[in-house]
């Protein structure tokens, strides 16, 4: 099973909201990462976790928390978004770099957020 | 500091025609990977192949292929006979030492193949 699934495919909310989006893998691998995609440009890198803990935060607003409950789940909260953060959010997995090996992600397909 | 190029922004063939896709890199690390993504309109990005900085081999596969050359700090892909699926927006992206799991993407070039 070489896919990512992503939940909801598109979300719309209020800048006053609380909504969660989610992302599974079950692919074995122990890095999970979120992007945020703007139309016509590529992805930018938000978060990634490595077995479970958080190891970078691409200086994002606190508006968007991230959590990692076991090695599938990857969640994103948000909360009192602005109507600049719709975009395309993508997660993404991979097995861990190690020994310098750099290994393909491999993508969901995302989730279209809008915010009003 | 690492960087990708894809310089064409757009491009338009007809089916059955040969295309090619630039993309050049800067990094100062001497171990780094190379990777080719393809986003389709459905918005998945789909990988394509890694290569790393020790193997200047060009590959293969099916119509697709893709050739590296450290001299000139260049990846290239190249859709032979291409086909309408192929077309998207595809990326070109670099991993090295100093930024562990970040990918860094180039612009993006969209394809956009006519029957």
């Amino acid at each position: 099973d070489t896919e990512v699934t992503q939940t909801p495919k598109h979300l719309v909310m209020g800048m006053t909201n609380k909504k969660s989006l989610k992302c599974e893998q079950h692919m074995g691998h122990r890095a999970m990462y979120w992007y945020k995609q703007k139309a016509k440009k590529p992805p930018e890198l938000m978060f990634v976790y490595s077995y479970e803990k958080l190891s970078i935060n691409e200086s994002v607003p606190s508006r968007f928390s991230p959590e990692c409950p076991n090695s599938s789940l990857l969640n994103l909260h948000l909360h009192a978004l602005q109507p600049e953060d719709s975009a395309l959010y993508l997660c993404a997995s991979s097995q861990v770099r190690t020994s310098g090996r750099a290994n393909e992600q491999f993508f969901g397909p995302g989730t279209r957020l809008t915010v009003l | 500091a690492q960087k990708v190029t894809q310089a064409q922004t757009e491009i338009s063939v007809v089916e059955k025609e040969d295309v090619t896709l630039d993309c050049v890199y800067e990094t100062r690390d001497t171990t780094y990977y190379l990777f080719w993504y393809k986003q389709p309109p459905s918005g998945e990005l789909v990988f394509l192949i890694r290569r790393n900085s020790f193997d200047e081999q060009n590959e293969i596969s099916g119509r697709y292929s893709w050739n590296f050359q450290k001299s000139t700090s260049s990846f290239n892909f190249t859709i032979t006979a291409s086909q309408v699926v192929d077309s998207a927006v595809y990326f070109c992206a670099l991993s090295d030492m100093e930024y562990g799991n970040k990918l860094v993407f180039g612009a993006g070039t969209i394809l956009r193949v006519k029957s």
